[in-house]
């Protein structure tokens, strides 16, 4: 299975911070990867695809880059509302598998 | 709006067969494909398996043994059971859907079941 490692594992940020995340995959994946957006007692909600195309009403803040096996998660200006864990999720080689998530806290 | 609601045992005992079913509410049923997700407590998720347009099924090999996933497409429903449960399926399960243009990223979530196995 492809492997995903995240990285941070844990941030913390101020509002109106920038804040990047980093998914980096055990093989290539050209740009078939998602991130997704959990808050606590929630189910994950679909920000990016493709690696770079912003889900339907998702807020532009929220952006995404990459290809091959490394990628970023970009908040530019972070909200209170951000505060969440971020997955990311490869669909280049079955089976499809996720990373294992990164928390963003707000100070 | 689309809206997957799910059901199903919540405390199982080891050896005994999980049956969670999603209904799906607006939108298309038949056009579109259907997975189940799961997310061991404090850890992070894992695909299970999905049902396509055509209703045929694929599974994660680490399960595939185990698991069957089918539908209904009168009642706009779909079933996941997995059978020889352990304390290692204890999980949040969630359904979700395919995006209609590329199946593989999920876009509408269902509310999440929690099964916990347990003697």
């Amino acid at each position: 299975d492809v492997q995903m490692t995240q990285s941070p594992s844990s941030v913390s940020a101020s509002v109106g911070d920038r804040v990047t995340i980093t998914c980096r995959a055990s093989h290539y994946l050209d740009t078939w990867l998602a991130w997704y957006q959990q808050k606590p007692g929630k189910a994950p909600k679909l920000l990016i695809y493709a690696a770079s195309s912003l889900q339907s009403g998702v807020p532009s803040r929220f952006s995404g880059s990459g290809s091959g096996t490394d990628f970023t998660l970009t908040i530019t200006s972070l909200q209170p509302e951000d505060s969440a864990t971020y997955h990311c999720q490869q669909a280049n080689i079955f089976p499809w598998t996720f990373g294992q998530g990164t928390k963003v806290e707000i100070k | 709006q689309v809206q997957l609601q799910q059901w199903g045992a919540g405390l199982l005992k080891p050896s005994e067969t999980l049956s969670l079913t999603c209904a799906v509410y607006g939108g298309s049923f038949s056009g579109y494909y259907w997975n189940w997700i799961r997310q061991p407590p404090g850890k992070g998720l894992e695909w299970i398996g999905e049902i396509n347009r055509d209703g045929s099924s694929s599974y994660n090999p680490s399960l595939r043994s185990r698991v069957a996933i089918s539908r209904d497409t009168s009642k706009n429903q779909f079933t996941l059971k997995l059978n020889s449960v352990t304390a290692a399926d204890t999980a949040i399960y969630y359904c979700a859907r395919g995006l209609r243009t590329v199946p593989y990223y999920f876009d509408f979530w269902g509310q999440g079941t929690l099964v916990t196995v347990s003697s």
